[in-house]
């Protein structure tokens, strides 16, 4: 079955610092793969999105790579600033049987000032 | 547009009550999804539907019905709430599914806690 294997957190980082969240999968088929954030009290947002191998998803200063020959999708920021504070979930769908989304377990970011 | 909408934003519930979760979108989207969402495990997938009239199992179904009557509700039933569903649970919804999917868009979520 798919899943998805996220580093584990929480990650506390200082304001310009730079940031990279592991994202590993398996998965049948040839997924789809997302970075979803999680602002407190809030819903999940869609933040960057890759559909094929060595497609690179971009939004807000964050990026992540498809990358097929490591299975792997690391969410990466030069920068980060307070208001990245959220969690980050890492998200895969292939057109296995469930054609749904399968999580990671999420990793909470908090930048200080 | 309202997106999706999920009601109560919190419940408690005493073991054995039963509720139901509402959730609704203005998208005219074809897929909704339900999940929960513990410390540590990430989402896990309760039922989806494909459609009005159509809905199947996810990871984790025991303990909740579902039906989708229209293409904008889909309601999560407890049947009969135990503590181990104490969770926040969140409604998606999406244009397509599998390789089509551009994007699931979330509700703000309902934090139950079963005492």
């Amino acid at each position: 079955g798919n899943s998805v294997t996220q580093m584990e957190g929480p990650v506390t980082l200082s304001e310009e610092a730079f940031l990279t969240i592991n994202c590993t999968y398996t998965a049948t088929g040839y997924p789809s793969l997302f970075w979803y954030v999680q602002y407190p009290g809030e819903g999940l947002q869609l933040l960057l999105k890759a559909t094929k191998a060595d497609d690179k998803g971009s939004n807000k200063g964050f990026e992540a790579t498809y990358r097929k020959e490591t299975t792997s999708f690391h969410l990466e920021k030069g920068s980060v600033q307070v208001s990245d504070s959220a969690v980050y979930f890492c998200a895969l769908i292939s057109s296995g049987s469930a054609r749904q989304l399968t999580f990671g377990s999420g990793t909470q970011l908090t930048v200080l000032p | 547009n309202a997106g999706v909408t999920q009601t109560p934003k919190f419940q408690v519930l005493k073991t054995g009550q039963s509720m139901t979760l509402q959730c609704a979108q203005d998208m005219n989207h074809e897929y909704m999804s339900w999940y929960r969402q513990d410390p540590g495990m990430g989402l896990r997938l309760i039922h989806y539907s494909v459609g009005a009239g159509i809905t199947d199992q996810g990871e984790v179904p025991n303990g909740y019905n579902v039906s989708r009557s229209t293409t904008e509700d889909f309601p999560l039933r407890l049947l009969s709430a135990a503590p181990s569903q104490t969770s926040v649970y969140f409604c998606a919804s999406s244009y397509g599914t599998g390789r089509d999917l551009t994007e699931a868009f979330f509700g703000q979520g309902t934090r139950l806690t079963v005492v």
